[in-house]
C-alpha cells in the first residue's frame, strides 16, 4: 500500500527557471494538500485541491505559484521564475473525503527545492 | 483558529515514558486535537487525535483535560526513533483541510 509519493526528492533550479513538483496521493484519496516549510520554520498551508478543482488556495503566494490536480495523473505544484526565497521543503498530503477527521492526513517525504 | 502553546524542547532517556504537554485554551467545542510528528528530513506523520475522551493507539496515548484547554501526548517507552518535532494541532473539520502547524516540541531521546 504505497503512501503519498512525491518527486523529485531534491530539485535544484537556477533563478528564473521553473520548478514542477509532483504528488501522487494514496490510493483511494482524492483530496490533496500542499504545504511549504522554509528553513528553520514551521509548515505553512498553501493549497487544497480535489480532482480538477481548487478548493482553497488562500495560502498560495499571489504570483508565480500555481497548482493543479487533473482527472488523471498526479497533482502538480508549479513555481515560475523561481527566486532564492523559494528554497524550501514542499510537502504534499492526501486524505479521503472526511479530511483529517477520522485518520489524519498522510504526508509525503517532500521535495526539497534549492534555488541557486 | 485556536492558539497552542508547547515547550520548545524536551528530553528523555530511552525506554522511559514521555509526556508532551500542549495548551490550547481557546479551542472550540467542536475542534479535534490532533498530534503529528516530524522526524528529521521527513514529512509530518500522524500520531493520534481525540475530541473529549482519552485515546490510545499503537503509537501513543492522548490524555485530554476535562475542560479541553490542554492535552498531553504520552509515549509509553521512548525509543531513539521517537526523536522528532511533535506538533499539537486543533483541527476543525470546517476548515477544509488546513492544519496549522506551530513550532512544536523538539524531543531528544538519549540512549
Amino acid at each position: 500500500n504505497a503512501g503519498v509519493m512525491q518527486n523529485p526528492r531534491h530539485l535544484v533550479r537556477r533563478r528564473g527557471q521553473e520548478a514542477r513538483l509532483r504528488c501522487s496521493p494514496m490510493k483511494g484519496h482524492s483530496h490533496v494538500y500542499w504545504y511549504r516549510q522554509l528553513p528553520e520554520e514551521g509548515l505553512k498551508f498553501m493549497v487544497y485541491l480535489q480532482k480538477e478543482n481548487i478548493i482553497d488556495e488562500s495560502g498560495m503566494p499571489k504570483e508565480r505559484f500555481s497548482a493543479e490536480f487533473p482527472k488523471e495523473g498526479p497533482s502538480i505544484l508549479r513555481i515560475q521564475q523561481v527566486v532564492r526565497g523559494d528554497s524550501a521543503a514542499y510537502f504534499c498530503a492526501s486524505s479521503g473525503p472526511l479530511g483529517a477527521t477520522r485518520d489524519g492526513y498522510t504526508f509525503g517525504s517532500g521535495t526539497r527545492l534549492t534555488v541557486v | 483558529d485556536a492558539k497552542t502553546t508547547q515547550p520548545n524542547s524536551m528530553e528523555s532517556n530511552e525506554e522511559e515514558p514521555v509526556h508532551l504537554p500542549c495548551n490550547h485554551s481557546t479551542i472550540s467545542g467542536t475542534d479535534y486535537i490532533h498530534w503529528y510528528r516530524q522526524l528529521p528530513s521527513q514529512g509530518p506523520e500522524y500520531v493520534i487525535h481525540g475530541l473529549t475522551s482519552n485515546v490510545n493507539n499503537r503509537m501513543a496515548s492522548l490524555a485530554i483535560a476535562e475542560d479541553r484547554k490542554s492535552s498531553t501526548l504520552i509515549l509509553h517507552r521512548a525509543t531513539l526513533r521517537d526523536a522528532a518535532v511533535y506538533y499539537c494541532i486543533p483541527y476543525r473539520g470546517s476548515t477544509l483541510g488546513r492544519l496549522y502547524f506551530g513550532r512544536g516540541t523538539q524531543l531528544t531521546v538519549w540512549p
